[in-house]
């Protein structure tokens, strides 16, 4: 069974500095991963997600995700943190479901953005 | 304007009452899928379907009930049985079931309460 693991439930940054928001996954085949933001009180809106193209992956809002498999990790990034970026992150990975697949999410990582 | 509209915003259930919460798209999708949300937690499956007047059980269908006699709408029914509904419930939609790089988009949700 796939699985994923958000390393940090809550991560601090300053307005304009970097972002980087950790997930590992476990999966016994090549994955399709997603990263997910959801403001508070909000439905989920997908940033960028992998299905074994290019490893680096760009996203909305200036977001990346490099999907390494030596480490099975999934990192998301930014360069420099917006106070609109301020939400709840999910790394989500694709398993199967008989026939078809589901969606297994991470716990979520919550980022604030100090002024 | 497509996409997926969820309502109410907010319902309160009384004990020993069945509620109901609407999911409607406009994305002529084919497979919708219901989730549940508990705070500090990622979201975890209750029913999907794959096609109208067909529906499978997630991983914790226990105490909810659902219907797809139209493409366009998956309502959810917590019932009496559920005896912790209190969450923040949240329908998508894909396309269809081609594959796991499928990705699902996410209506704004539903906070349900128990007064």
């Amino acid at each position: 069974a796939q699985s994923v693991t958000q390393l940090d439930s809550h991560v601090s940054v300053s307005e304009g500095t970097p972002v980087l928001l950790r997930c590992n996954y476990s999966s016994s085949y090549s994955p399709s991963l997603f990263w997910y933001v959801q403001h508070p009180n909000k439905g989920l809106q997908l940033l960028l997600k992998y299905t074994s193209a290019a490893t680096l992956v760009k996203g909305i809002n200036g977001f990346e995700a490099e999907f390494k498999k030596s480490e099975t990790s999934f990192h998301l990034t930014k360069p420099s943190a917006h106070m609109s970026d301020a939400a709840e992150y999910f790394c989500v990975v694709s398993d199967s479901l008989g026939s078809s697949y589901k969606l297994i999410f991470g716990s979520g990582t919550r980022l604030l953005v100090r002024p | 304007d497509g996409g997926i509209t969820q309502s109410p915003k907010y319902l309160f259930r009384k004990e020993g009452q069945n509620v109901t919460l609407s999911c409607e798209q406009n994305l002529n999708h084919d497979a919708m899928y219901w989730y549940r949300q508990d705070p500090g937690q990622g979201l975890r499956l209750i029913y999907y379907s794959q096609i109208v007047n067909d529906f499978q059980k997630g991983d914790i269908a226990e105490g909810y009930s659902v219907s797809r006699e139209k493409k366009e709408s998956f309502p959810l029914t917590v019932t009496s049985a559920q005896k912790n509904p209190t969450a923040f419930y949240l329908c998508a939609s894909s396309p269809g079931f081609s594959g796991r790089k499928e990705t699902q988009y996410f209506g704004p949700g539903t906070r349900l309460l128990v007064l």
